[in-house]
């Protein structure tokens, strides 16, 4: 099956620092990539769908200069959340889609970021 | 507009009991896909199931099964003689028109107790 990894896997950072979480699809070629945040309890909130070699479209809501989003390659994807503040502090899972069906998406294991 | 509502925040049950968990759906499109999740502690998703909406057929696949009633915009699934590791958040999704985006229920958190 598709294999999605996602890393870190957990994230301690200071208030006031840039954090980037790299998503990759390590057998085959994601041309979209999504991100979602989850706070704990909650369900997964899309934030961002970012196709490969162009940029990302964001939800509405999301900050688009505090939630950067790459998606250089057809097997990486970055999002670096910049200036991170605690309420920044929250479950990121990436997914990836390519290949025959666009609509299936296989997810990467999270990342858990806490900002102190 | 789309939208996944799962009503049932949290079900508790003992081991060997059956469960079904609701799931109900809103989408425009008459082509769409349906998933159910499941996220164990660790936090990561595990994928279920994929129905298209031109297949109603039901589906079992060991102890789980799902029933899929297009009249009813009903995505439901039953776990059958409960265990204590199925304990987890379930959540269920819908995707639709071609964008491949996922919008996701609120989730189920079901606890098995043995």
């Amino acid at each position: 099956g598709a294999v999605v990894s996602q890393h870190p896997s957990r994230v301690i950072c200071k208030s006031g620092t840039s954090v980037k979480i790299e998503c990759r699809s390590l057998d085959f070629q994601a041309t979209t990539m999504f991100w979602y945040r989850q706070f704990p309890k909650k369900s997964l909130m899309l934030m961002a769908t970012s196709n490969e070699g162009s940029k990302a479209t964001y939800e509405q809501g999301v900050e688009k200069d505090k939630f950067l989003i790459n998606h250089a390659s057809l097997t990486l994807s970055t999002l670096t959340v910049t200036s991170a503040h605690p309420e920044d502090s929250s479950f990121y899972i990436c997914s990836a889609s390519g290949g025959r069906s666009y609509n299936e998406q296989f997810f990467g294991p999270g990342t858990r970021l806490t900002v102190l | 507009a789309q939208k996944v509502t799962q009503a049932q925040t949290e079900i508790s049950v003992v081991e060997k009991e059956d469960v079904t968990l609701d799931c109900v759906y809103e989408t425009r499109d008459t082509t769409y896909y349906l998933f159910w999740y499941k996220q164990p502690p660790s936090g990561e998703l595990v994928f279920l199931i994929r129905r298209n909406s031109f297949d109603e057929q039901n589906e079992i696949s060991g102890r789980y099964s799902w029933n899929f009633q297009k009249s009813t915009s009903s995505f439901n699934f039953t776990i059958t003689a409960s265990q204590v590791v199925d304990s987890a958040v379930y959540f269920c999704a819908l995707s639709s028109g071609n964008t491949g985006k996922l919008i996701f229920g609120q989730g189920t958190t079901l606890q098995v107790k043995p």
